[in-house]
Order: C-alpha cells, then structure tokens, then sequence
C-alpha cells in the first residue's frame, strides 16, 4: 500500500544534541512538507520542499534544517539551535501540479527533550 | 498573510445528533481551497471535506457537510448523525490556488470534538 512512513514514531533528546527524524513516501508525490504540532497552536510549517534538491523555508524554521536529495525521502534534522523541540512533527506530501490539492500526511513522530 | 480562525476550542455532542464546527478566515485572495481534517487521538490527520472557493455549491462527503459563506468568509462544518468514531480534533485549513503558493496549507489551532454515549 502507498503511504507515508515516519520513523522514529517516539524520540527522546538529550538538550544540545541534533535529532533527524525520517520521512518516506512511496506515492509518487512531488512534494513534501514538514509541520510542527503543538498542544493549542495547530500545525505550523516548517519546510517544504517541492522537487528534489530544493526546498523552501516555511514560518517557523529557525533550528529545523532538511534535504531532498530523493524523491520519495525528506528528513529533517531538529538542531541544538532549536529552543523548545519537545513536540509532535508530521511529515505530509502532494502531487506538484495545479489541482492536485490533498495533502497526505505521515502518523507523526513524537519528539521529547529530556 | 492568511489566517485561520476556529473559535471553538472543545465542542460535544450527543451521539446520533448534530454538531456544526465553525471556521472563519482572512484572506484577500478570490482563488483558493478549504479544508477540513480530522485527527484522532492515533493522530493521524485524515481528509474530511474540501471545498474550492469558486464553486458555490456546498461539498457534501456523507454525513459530512460545509457551509461555505465566501462573503462571509466562513467555512462551517455540518456532521450529521454523530458517531462515536467521530471523536477527534478537527481542523481547519486554507490554501492559495495560484502559482508558486501552490504549497502552503495555513491550519487552524482547531476544535476539540467529544461525542458522547
């Protein structure tokens, strides 16, 4: 079954240390994004990238850095620099062209910093 | 900037009734899509309706139904015979049709949905 797969689905961090969490899609899809969660805010976005090797920062992407290197992978690293990690990530995609409006979304990945 | 407002942090309702979540935006834009998602405590976000702004015609998914005032801006959700799986929190989302802002979807905080027994 096509699908988006997120791994680890829980991570915990010591403060200071960098933290990559996974992202892969084997739908096809052209772009993919990366959104933050956290209790009362909603999701916020932090990157999407729509074609590999490229990638845009989203509002909310200071401390967070991504790559794209394949099509189907988009992972994203949670720095040091990022003040307040502990929260829920969700990793979503879409096809690229115009209409092609539904994002998919991943189960999320919980990350806490101990 | 474009945003998305759920005035309703927690709302509940009785199974086998009704319940209408309501959602206004700000946008200055005449092109552009609405959403609503669903997440349940798995938090998987999941696709409930969609509504594109220059159709007048209200999306219908099931017991699933939007009320779309574009005037008005408003993007109120209808679900109808309530269910317990219906149990979630609900959000809100809009997105620009056009050109390179093809990509960004501005979520509201949402609206917590307790269907009771």
């Amino acid at each position: 079954d096509g699908g988006i797969t997120q791994s680890p689905k829980y991570l915990f961090r010591k403060e200071g240390q960098n933290v990559t969490l996974s992202c892969e899609q084997n739908l096809n899809h052209d772009a993919m994004y990366w959104y933050r969660q956290d209790p009362g805010q909603g999701l916020r976005l932090i990157y999407y990238s729509q074609i590999v090797n490229d990638f845009q920062k989203g509002d909310i992407a200071e401390g967070y850095s991504v790559s794209r290197e394949k099509k189907e992978s988009f992972p994203l690293t949670v720095t040091s620099a990022q003040k307040n990690p502990t929260a829920f990530y969700l990793c979503a995609s879409k096809l690229r062209e115009a209409g092609a409006n539904v994002l998919t979304f991943g189960a999320g990945s919980r990350l806490t910093v101990l | 900037a474009q945003t998305v407002t759920q005035s309703q942090p927690e709302m509940s309702v009785q199974e086998a009734e009704t319940v209408t979540l309501s959602c206004t935006y700000d946008t200055s834009e005449s092109d552009y899509y609405l959403f609503w998602y669903k997440q349940p405590p798995s938090r998987q976000m999941i696709l409930v309706i969609r509504q594109e702004a220059y159709k007048q015609q209200n999306a219908t998914e099931n017991r699933f139904s939007v009320n779309f005032q574009k005037a008005a801006k408003s993007f109120s959700l209808k679900i109808s015979d309530s269910q317990l799986g219906d149990a979630a929190m609900y959000f809100c989302a809009y997105r620009l049709n056009s050109g390179g802002s093809n990509y960004k979807l501005t979520f509201g905080k949402g609206t917590l949905l307790t269907v009771n027994p």
